[in-house]
């Protein structure tokens, strides 16, 4: 079975500082990760993805993304966060299923507030 | 390009009426999902089409849940004798074929308040 964990609630960080949201994942087989950001009364956007090769992934926004296998983490991180960047993130992992539906197994989200 | 849409957007019922979402995905997106969001949670996954088949449903679908794709378009999730713990965001999502790590795309999301 597979499980994801982003172990903090909540992260605070000042406008212009660089940012890390964390997740850890535990999967059996090739993992495969996602990023997604939540603003209110939206719906989930997609902000990267880590398949295979390169372990630091680039995505939108100017986010990326670090895959450490022997850690199994997959660390979200910006250089210089923006208060616009304040948002719900939440990191995901495939699930396998014999059916072949690719559906996403979801941590329970990190809550970004960027400080002015 | 229009995204995936979700009608309606905000739903809100009395405890044992029945209620009907509908998602409209991507146009040239054969896989389609239906996640359920509670507050403080992140998306759990309820049920998969590929194309007008439904190949997958969670253990969290109980029996007064249905979903229908009919030709491979649009899509109906309907909660029948609603409850109170039913009360959450609905998502749907859609991505392309081919590869098992397509990204997903999804639609605003459909809040049911069941009182």
């Amino acid at each position: 079975a597979q499980s994801v964990a982003q172990p903090e609630d909540q992260v605070n960080v000042a406008e212009g500082n660089p940012l890390t949201v964390k997740c850890t994942y535990s999967v059996s087989g090739n993992p495969y990760l996602f990023w997604y950001v939540q603003y209110p009364n939206r719906g989930l956007q997609f902000l990267l993805k880590y398949i295979t090769g390169d372990n630091l992934v680039k995505g939108s926004y100017g986010f990326e993304a670090e895959f450490n296998k022997s850690q199994t983490s997959f660390h979200l991180k910006k250089p210089s966060a923006l208060v616009s960047d304040s948002a719900l993130y939440f990191c995901a992992v495939r699930e396998y299923v014999k059916s072949g539906a690719n559906n996403l197994f979801f941590g329970t989200g990190t809550r970004l507030t960027v400080i002015p | 390009d229009t995204g995936v849409s979700q009608n309606p957007r905000h739903k809100i019922t009395k405890r044992g009426q029945n209620v009907t979402f509908r998602c409209d995905p991507i146009s040239e997106h054969n896989r389609l999902y239906w996640y359920r969001q509670t507050l403080g949670q992140g998306p759990e996954f309820l049920t998969y089409f590929q194309n007008e088949a439904q190949l997958e449903k969670s253990r969290l679908l109980s029996d007064r849940f249905s979903a229908e794709r009919p030709k491979g378009s649009f899509s109906t999730l309907e909660i029948q004798r609603t409850e109170q713990g039913d009360s959450a965001m609905y998502l749907c999502a859609s991505s392309e074929g081919g590869w098992d790590y397509n990204e997903q795309f999804f639609g605003p999301g459909t809040r049911l308040t069941v009182l």
